[in-house]
């Protein structure tokens, strides 16, 4: 139990339309981190949060979008859908802000599948 | 640039027998934390181990082992008598003091243990 959970678990979009993807992370985790992973790849950092301001960011389009808000929760937007974006979208948390040792506890994803 | 590379796509061994799963990673960072993670079919990155770049004492948790050789850039990980619910992709992943916390992945080691 990492006690970061991810909602929707499952679903289907159409290409062009937009998707938000939601998130809560533990009480006390002010740093949280949003990842896509294609099918058989390892996870690919698209941003980061801290204290609800983008922190980081990977090699990802500005259609890729977050908030973070101060009860812990934060959300990923990804507007214009293209077939491409069907991943494994994983939320992350931490309570220490950039770089950091601790631990870093993921969710068990939202299955995005663009048709 | 950091990386982490995986070589062993996958692997199947019989129950009870040792595996091990190799890491090798590219940092310039001098200060750097190695994770493993296993990733069952459900999806959700269960943390297994957290190591500094500091600390090169090998650890052991159980059936679990792993071994950092700063020298050669490896952080290997042993299961030692496998059994079924070993079964999963496990992934070895690296941040440093220069990438404000994202973890980098390699492409993941498949392990299927068969009864």
């Amino acid at each position: 139990e990492t006690g970061v959970t991810q909602s929707p678990t499952h679903l289907i979009k159409t290409r062009g339309q937009q998707v938000t993807l939601r998130c809560s992370s533990q009480s006390g985790h002010n740093t949280v981190s949003w990842y896509q992973q294609a099918l058989g790849q390892g996870p690919q950092f698209i941003f980061q949060y801290y204290r609800e301001e983008e922190n980081g960011r990977g090699n990802f389009p500005p259609r890729f979008s977050g908030l973070q808000f101060p009860n812990y929760s934060s959300e990923l937007n990804v507007n214009a859908l293209e077939l491409d974006d069907s991943a494994l979208y994983l939320c992350a948390s931490s309570d220490r802000q950039g770089f950091s040792g601790n631990t870093i506890y993921f969710g068990e994803g939202s299955w995005l599948t663009v048709v | 640039a950091q990386k982490v590379t995986q070589a062993q796509t996958e692997i199947s061994v019989v129950e009870k027998e040792d595996v091990t799963l190799d890491c090798v990673y590219e940092t310039r960072d001098t200060t750097y934390y190695l994770f493993w993670y296993k990733q069952p079919p459900s999806g959700e990155l269960v943390f297994l181990i957290r190591r500094n770049s500091f600390d090169e004492q090998n650890e052991i948790s159980g059936r679990y082992s792993w071994n950092f050789q700063k020298s050669t850039s490896s952080f290997n990980f042993t299961i030692t008598a496998s059994q079924v619910v070993d079964s999963a992709v496990y992934f070895c992943a690296l941040t440093g003091s220069s990438n404000t916390g994202k973890l980098i992945f390699g492409q993941g080691t498949t392990l299927q243990v068969k009864p």
